[in-house]
């Protein structure tokens, strides 16, 4: 079946560090990829997206390329500021409308 | 103008009681979910409807209870409430691909989440 694996955390980073948290996932077909982050007390929203192979999603510093033939989507920053301290999710929605996601990484960024 | 809104933000309440949590979404999505969220972050989709019907029904007891009244509201009932079920509740919806021309790149879009504590 569809699955999403994402690292596992904490991931604990200086500010002005580079970020990646990788994200692999199973699917059939084409499906969409996602990222999500959840600050504490919220809930999870939309940070980008790629939607075919190559496709490059990008919001706020934060990149990820779908790449199909490693079935990664892994999230990038060059430098973190305190603020991106939060808890990230990986996710895909299949050509049967369902969503998966990945359990989640939780970043901490120290000042 | 909040896109999808559910209430109450906090719920605590005692064992063996019954509850509502209420969602609503302005966004004029066709489809609507519930999840739930442990203590470890961990999601897990309980229901989804479309245009008032239930889609997915995930292995979730028979004391949660979805109710649809249109497809703006997806409310979620709870009976005889256990320790177990203390975890975050989300209220999510997403576009029809049919009515996207076949697009599956709609996103989830999220509430603020229900903390519910049972004590």
């Amino acid at each position: 079946g569809n699955s999403v694996t994402q690292m596992e955390g904490p991931v604990t980073l200086s500010e002005e560090a580079f970020l990646t948290i990788n994200c692999t996932y199973t699917a059939t077909g084409y499906p969409s990829l996602f990222w999500y982050v959840q600050y504490p007390g919220e809930g999870l929203q939309l940070l980008l997206k790629a939607t075919k192979a190559d496709d490059k999603g990008s919001n706020k510093g934060f990149e990820a390329t779908y790449r199909k033939e490693t079935t990664s989507f892994h999230l990038e920053k060059g430098s973190v500021q305190v603020s991106d301290s939060a808890v990230y999710f990986c996710a895909l929605r299949d050509n049967f409308n369902k969503f998966y996601f990945g359990s989640g990484t939780k970043l901490n960024v120290k000042p | 103008d909040t896109a999808v809104s559910q209430t109450p933000k906090y719920l605590v309440t005692q064992m063996g009681n019954d509850k509502s949590i209420k969602c609503e979404q302005n966004l004029g999505h066709d489809t609507m979910y519930w999840y739930k969220q442990d203590s470890k972050k961990f999601l897990k989709i309980m229901f989804s409807y479309n245009n008032k019907e239930l889609i997915i029904n995930e292995t979730v007891p028979n004391r949660f209870s979805p109710k649809s009244p249109d497809k703006a509201h997806l409310n979620l009932h709870i009976n005889s409430l256990e320790l177990g079920d203390s975890a975050v509740y989300f209220c999510a919806s997403s576009q029809d691909p049919e009515s996207l021309s076949g697009n599956y790149n709609s996103p989830l879009h999220f509430g603020n989440g229900t903390r519910l504590t049972v004590t």
